[in-house]
């Protein structure tokens, strides 16, 4: 088994503030995500690297950086927060793409 | 564009009933179905899936029924527990990257 652990659980912002979003998991698995998802809503791809080094944009990349430091670390960046940007951000990772993926608990972000 | 859409948005149930979850989509190509589970405060789970060439998978309480013809599937979940309170998301992944995934049904198991 393996765990998928993201920092911190909870953000609070500034609007305009640059904030870093981390995740890591000791699967092994070779690829990882960002999603966002918004109250009501199903998951919006943000980010995903399909192995260490490599970064693609999802549909709502947007407004966000993401950088794959390692294989088993995968950090979201949002470049410039907004109000409206509220929400919870989940990181998964699976062993390729297109396979079941393994998600966190997520880290809930406010802007105020 | 959403491209797979569930309904009920909630739904209520009383416990050891049968709780019947939707779920349907637009794009032909879609041929694996999972269904995620999700509790408050948690990421979602995979809780079962489906691939096309099948109509009918059955994990324990859990059941897919899937229309091909009418490209819809719904989850069964028999006996209904106060622990399946949960929302439920259904899924399809595009062949790539990419997984689409429906907006959820939030279910609600009444003791």
């Amino acid at each position: 088994g393996g765990i998928i652990t993201q920092t911190p659980k909870f953000l609070i912002g500034q609007e305009g503030q640059k904030l870093t979003l981390k995740c890591q998991q000791n699967f092994n698995h070779d690829t990882m995500y960002w999603y966002r998802q918004d109250s009501g809503k199903g998951l919006r791809l943000i980010y995903y690297s399909i192995t260490e080094n490599d970064l693609q944009k999802g549909d709502l990349s947007e407004g966000y950086d993401a950088s794959r430091e390692k294989k088993s670390s995968f950090s979201l960046t949002v470049t410039s927060a907004q109000k409206n940007e509220m929400a919870v951000f989940l990181c998964a990772s699976s062993i390729n793409w297109g396979d079941e993926q393994y998600f966190g608990p997520g880290t809930r972000l406010t802007v105020l | 564009q959403q491209q797979v859409r569930q309904s009920p948005q909630s739904l209520t149930v009383w416990e050891g009933e049968t709780a019947i979850l939707n779920c349907s989509y637009e794009d032909s190509t879609f041929n694996y179905f999972p269904w995620y589970q999700q509790f408050p405060g948690e990421g979602p789970a995979l809780l079962i899936s489906i691939s096309s060439v099948s109509d009918k998978k059955e994990d324990g309480r859990f059941t897919i029924f899937f229309n091909k013809r009418e490209k819809k599937l719904s989850l069964h979940i028999t006996d209904s527990q106060p622990g399946d309170s949960a929302t439920y998301f259904c899924a399809a992944p595009t062949g790539g990257y990419k997984v689409v995934f429906g907006s959820g049904t939030r279910l609600l198991v009444s003791p």
